[in-house]
């Protein structure tokens, strides 16, 4: 089993739509979670951490159920410019290295 | 800019041959950390420096890969002898002493090998 597991895609929305990704990870004792946002041919880039409690950024929603070892993130009324890959990351803890899943693909159109 | 920068943004080379790859990170983070990424997949860690002292290295860092970062600052990677498999994207990334980690990467080398 992957260590973070999330579901290609690609998910192609129209603009305005409200579109739901969703990750499981596999280390029960993992510290702190992360969307990041890579574009094409570019860095990833840190979009928002993961609370316990959720959290929200505008458009954005993240959310932590650490019993279910799942995060999700919420994108309300989507826009030409979120495409993008949206990366979900994982801090294992002891040790450093952050774990990525594969990313989870998004177009949204006109 | 503060960020974190890499060069070269691109590298083409030959089986074979040698590269070396340079980051600067972020002025104020002493953690410095080095991914690859091929297409597809998201970034798979290298190796980590606090400071001057390399702390982690996965076991992707086979005996042809070094990396240093002599003075605490800029960090370089070598590959040796390198192989049609090496090419990838090469992400290095940077943060404070945070408990979660937060990382800010760079634009990345692209590395093609023929």
């Amino acid at each position: 089993r992957k260590e973070v597991e999330q579901d290609p895609g690609p998910f192609n929305v129209p603009e305005g739509a409200t579109v739901a990704f969703n990750c499981t990870y596999s280390n029960s004792a993992s510290q702190s979670f992360f969307w990041y946002r890579q574009d094409c041919r570019k860095e990833p880039k840190l979009l928002m951490s993961v609370y316990s409690s959720g959290n929200e950024d505008g458009r954005f929603t993240a959310q932590l159920n650490r019993a279910s070892q799942y995060i999700s993130l919420l994108i309300r009324d989507s826009k030409l410019s979120d495409s993008a890959t949206y990366l979900c990351v994982v801090y294992p803890g002891g040790g450093n290295k952050l774990t990525f899943g594969t990313g989870t693909q998004l177009k949204v159109e006109l | 800019d503060t960020g974190v920068s890499q060069n070269p943004r691109h590298k083409i080379t030959k089986r074979g041959q040698n590269v070396t790859f340079r980051c600067d990170p972020i002025s104020e983070h002493n953690r410095l950390y080095w991914y690859r990424q091929t297409l597809g997949q998201g970034p798979e860690f290298l190796t980590y420096f606090q400071n001057e002292a390399q702390l982690e290295k996965s076991r992707l860092l086979s005996d042809r890969f070094s990396a240093e970062r002599p003075k605490g600052s800029f960090s370089t990677l070598e590959i040796q002898r390198t192989e049609q498999g090496d090419s990838a994207m090469y992400l290095c990334a940077s943060s404070r002493d945070r408990v979660d980690n937060e990382q800010f990467f760079g634009p990345g080398t692209r590395l093609t090998v023929l």
